[in-house]
Formats: structure tokens, sequence, C-alpha cells
């Protein structure tokens, strides 16, 4: 399975943008890039997915590379409330045996500040 | 909304005791998993189950055991609680459709044990 790489730790300010990168170079021609975030306390929350193609939904913006080896989650505005653990996963193989489990890194710990 | 509960949120109990950690999913989920995560670390599968009848080990090995007689009912128990035991229980559920190689999955808020 494809691991992915994020730095431990970021800031922001409230009301700019979140730029959170995730390399994952080993990624394979099937596997979902996924992310999610863990506020404190909480069960981690699903954020947004992609393939190959750039995602939007309400929560954010999945941007990934042409070659698939790295992504970028955008939160457009962040707001205090977006603090949280945010983990970049990379799913494993479909139809093997580690399908649907998901493996969970340390993520980036992203600080909205005032 | 359909959702995925866990009872209890928090449970002291004492070495030795038996404990059985519920959850629950209305979403007709196939798929369900435990997480088990210390504080501040990552969360490591410790089950999850492909539907009725169906429990397997995560990549991380517990001592507890799960069953899944029912599709909306996951329970985890351990026999004898210890304090190594202690941490936070996280399941999961994800859907088995169509669209079965990119289901997101669904997280509880979690059981935080802790072992005296």
């Amino acid at each position: 399975d494809a691991k992915t790489t994020q730095p431990p730790s970021m800031d922001c300010a409230e009301g700019r943008a979140a730029n959170l990168p995730c390399n994952h170079s080993t990624i394979s021609g099937n596997e979902y890039v996924y992310w999610y975030r863990q506020i404190h306390s909480q069960g981690p929350q699903y954020i947004i997915h992609g393939l190959k193609n750039n995602e939007t939904n309400e929560m954010a913006s999945l941007i990934i590379t042409e070659d698939r080896k790295s992504s970028t989650l955008i939160l457009p505005h962040a707001t205090l409330r977006d603090t949280a653990v945010y983990y970049c996963i990379v799913s494993p193989n479909a139809g093997g045996t580690s399908y649907g489990k998901l493996t969970f890194g340390q993520g980036t710990i992203l600080t909205v500040h005032p | 909304e359909a959702d995925i509960y866990q009872t209890p949120r928090y449970l002291v109990i004492g070495t030795g005791k038996k404990i059985t950690l519920e959850c629950s999913q209305t979403m007709g989920h196939d798929k369900m998993y435990w997480y088990q995560q210390d504080p501040g670390m990552e969360l490591h599968l410790i089950h999850y189950s492909y539907g009725v009848n169906s429990t397997e080990k995560g990549d991380l090995s517990s001592e507890s055991t799960v069953s899944r007689i029912r599709t909306e009912h996951f329970p985890l128990t351990l026999e004898s609680a210890r304090p190594s035991h202690t941490s936070q229980y996280l399941c999961a559920s994800s859907d088995h459709g169509a669209a079965i190689y990119n289901s997101p999955l669904h997280f509880g808020n979690g059981t935080r044990l802790t072992v005296t």
C-alpha cells in the first residue's frame, strides 16, 4: 500500500486559505487519495477523496498533481473550527487483502489563529 | 440523518472486569471497523467485518473480540480489562455498494476507556 508524507504542523490565519500538502509518490494506478480530519476528542470526519481529477465539495477542494505523486487539500476560508489533525490517506489496492482498511498516519496538525 | 453511534462515551472500570463497547449504524453499511487510538497518536485498526458473521483481525494485535450478528451492530468485548487497554476505541462503517472502491469511512465519536 502506498504511504503518505505530511508536514507535522501548519498554521493559518482565520479567513485565509489553508493549503495542506501530501506526498504519495508510490501511489499506484487505482488507488484513491482520501482526506479526513479529526477534531480533538471526536472521531475522524471524512472530507473529500479523488483518483486523478481535482475535486471540490462544500468542505474543501482537492488538487492532485498530474503524476498523482502529491496532492493538496485546500480549505478556502479557514475558520477557528477548522483547527484539527488532517490525515491524507491512500486507499489500498482494490481487490487486495487490505481492501477497505484505511491506514491513518500522524497527519498534519492545522492551527487556525485569529 | 443516519449516523454511527458508540456507547458509552466514557468508561472507567477496574482491572479484571468484562466490558462490551457498543457500536451501531443506521446506514445499512456492510463493512464495519474498530480502531484504537492513544492520546496524540495514530489510529490503529484492530478489527473489521465485511458483513454478517464476518470478522477479521486488524493490523494491530488486540486482546479484544468482536461479533457481527446483525448488519447494524458491531460490539467489541474485553473479557478481562487491564490498564494496558486504556485507550480510545473508534468504530467506523462504510458502504459496499456500486462504488465499493471509494466509499469513505463514517466514524462514531468513540469510547474513551480507562482501566484502573
